[in-house]
């Protein structure tokens, strides 16, 4: 199984700051998901990244896969509270494509 | 768009009994699904991964006689947690996919506490 790595693991922010989260890996990704939780509450899909160095944005959020594909990123702008919650990763894997997820960033933007 | 029921969405049983969870595709056919299980401020570990017809295929050091997982059709996968433990509380979540390339939606999960 192809491990993600994420970090950091928790970040504590001031409302108005911006802050970036890393997926990395030593291998190759196919494609790479970035998800939001809620407490309670499944993740829900923010974004698929596929083709190396490729950008997209989702309002004040910007995900890059870097052009390896081994390495996204999440950047988030302006933090509002909320914004707060937990951030995971995940690329599908072999032939039953089923995902595997980073440990997680869970934020916190405060007030 | 694609929609995924799951019940319970919480369940608290005696410790030794058994607890079965259901998720259901709503809209859509799903030819595969997948269980998670996530443990408090920790992310989503998968168990399983099962499709419609066949056995499912577990995660190392997870327990297939105990978590049992039936697939039995296009719209349904049960997950039953057998003579439960209180640390098998956790929140159990399950996903599903119409095939590769469709992505995946997942269920709103289910707290079990095991007293």
């Amino acid at each position: 199984t192809q491990l993600l790595e994420q970090s950091p693991q928790f970040l504590s922010i001031q409302e108005g700051e911006n802050l970036t989260v890393y997926c990395n890996s030593s291998s190759v990704f196919s494609s790479l998901q970035w998800y939001r939780q809620e407490p309670g509450e499944g993740p829900v899909l923010l974004v698929t990244v596929v083709t190396g160095g490729e950008v997209k944005k989702l309002k004040r959020l910007t995900f890059q896969f870097g052009d390896a594909r081994k390495d996204s990123s999440l950047h988030i702008t302006a933090a509002q509270p909320g914004d707060t919650g937990l951030y995971l990763c995940a690329s599908p894997q072999g032939g039953a494509q089923k995902l595997v997820f980073g440990q997680g960033t869970r934020l916190t933007i405060n007030p | 768009g694609a929609v995924v029921s799951q019940h319970p969405s919480r369940v608290i049983c005696k410790s030794g009994t058994s607890v079965k969870i259901e998720c259901r595709s709503l809209d859509f056919q799903a030819t595969t699904m997948f269980w998670y299980r996530q443990f408090p401020k920790q992310s989503l570990m998968l168990m399983a991964t099962s499709n419609e017809g066949s056995k499912a295929t577990y995660e190392q050091g997870v327990e297939k006689d105990k978590f049992l997982i039936n697939h039995a059709s296009l719209t349904l996968s049960t997950l039953t947690v057998t003579s439960a433990h209180p640390e098998d509380s956790s929140f159990y979540i399950c996903s599903a996919s119409k095939g590769r390339g469709y992505g995946y939606t997942f269920g709103s999960g289910t707290r079990l506490t095991v007293v």
